[in-house]
């Protein structure tokens, strides 16, 4: 099982430029989710897909768009980049397991605007 | 008061000490707990989830009190490759069957020779 991957790892971006981001998982996992890491501040959560067909905002959702292709992926696209978006980005999928809503996360993209 | 909120260190400790972080929560309403471990410029990897009654794996243990809506941390004997961040999460009420989680910023840990 290669668990949660993510495309591209490394991408550097002109302002006004778009991107997709791919994230796919081979867990059968239901829920997928994005987010950002920005030095201070955490993990936010960007948009997350409870289940396949549905999508929904998380915490800092402008200038971002998602698409749940299927129930192995999950796209995020910028469609004209800013450099407040330069950060590192992850994807994760979760199970419920006993403990509650565990998440497993891929291993990022960084990304730069400039 | 913030959703999730972690001591942001660093702790700086010598091999073989007990190290303790904790992690306090503001939804009383919160179910799931978890601890993860995020090495520099890598993806958060999930440590351990924290059961109400208390848990351990290894030198590591995870408590929760609910009473005062915080969870902890504590690394026995610590090891140079404890070294990383320590991050805990807690469901909110948002999202999905679960709920979403919220992550704390992280605690720095830094074990030295």
């Amino acid at each position: 099982n290669a668990g949660v991957t993510q495309t591209p790892k490394f991408q550097v971006l002109k302002t006004g430029q778009s991107m997709t981001l791919q994230c796919a998982q081979d867990m059968n996992h239901n829920s997928m989710y994005w987010y950002r890491q920005d030095p201070g501040m955490g993990l936010r959560l960007i948009y997350y897909s409870a289940s396949e067909g549905t999508t929904d905002k998380g915490e800092v959702p402008n200038g971002y768009n998602v698409s749940r292709l299927n129930k192995r992926e999950f796209s995020l696209r910028l469609e004209s980049a800013a450099p407040s978006q330069t950060s590192v980005y992850f994807c994760a999928s979760s199970s419920i397991r006993l403990a509650g809503n565990e998440q497993y996360f891929g291993p990022g993209t960084r990304l730069t605007v400039t | 008061r913030k959703e999730v909120e972690q001591d942001p260190g660093p702790f700086n400790v010598p091999e073989g000490a007990t190290v303790a972080f904790n992690c306090t929560y503001s939804n009383s309403a919160s179910q799931s707990f978890f601890w993860y471990r995020q090495d520099c410029r890598k993806e958060p990897k999930l440590l351990m989830s924290v059961y109400s009654s208390g848990n351990e794996d290894g030198r590591f243990t995870a408590q929760l009190n609910r009473a005062s809506q915080y969870i902890s941390l504590l690394i026995r004997d610590s090891k140079l490759s404890d070294s990383a961040t320590y991050l805990c999460a807690v469901n909110s009420n948002y999202g999905g069957s679960q709920g979403n989680l919220i992550f704390g910023k992280g605690t720095k840990l830094s074990v030295k020779p």
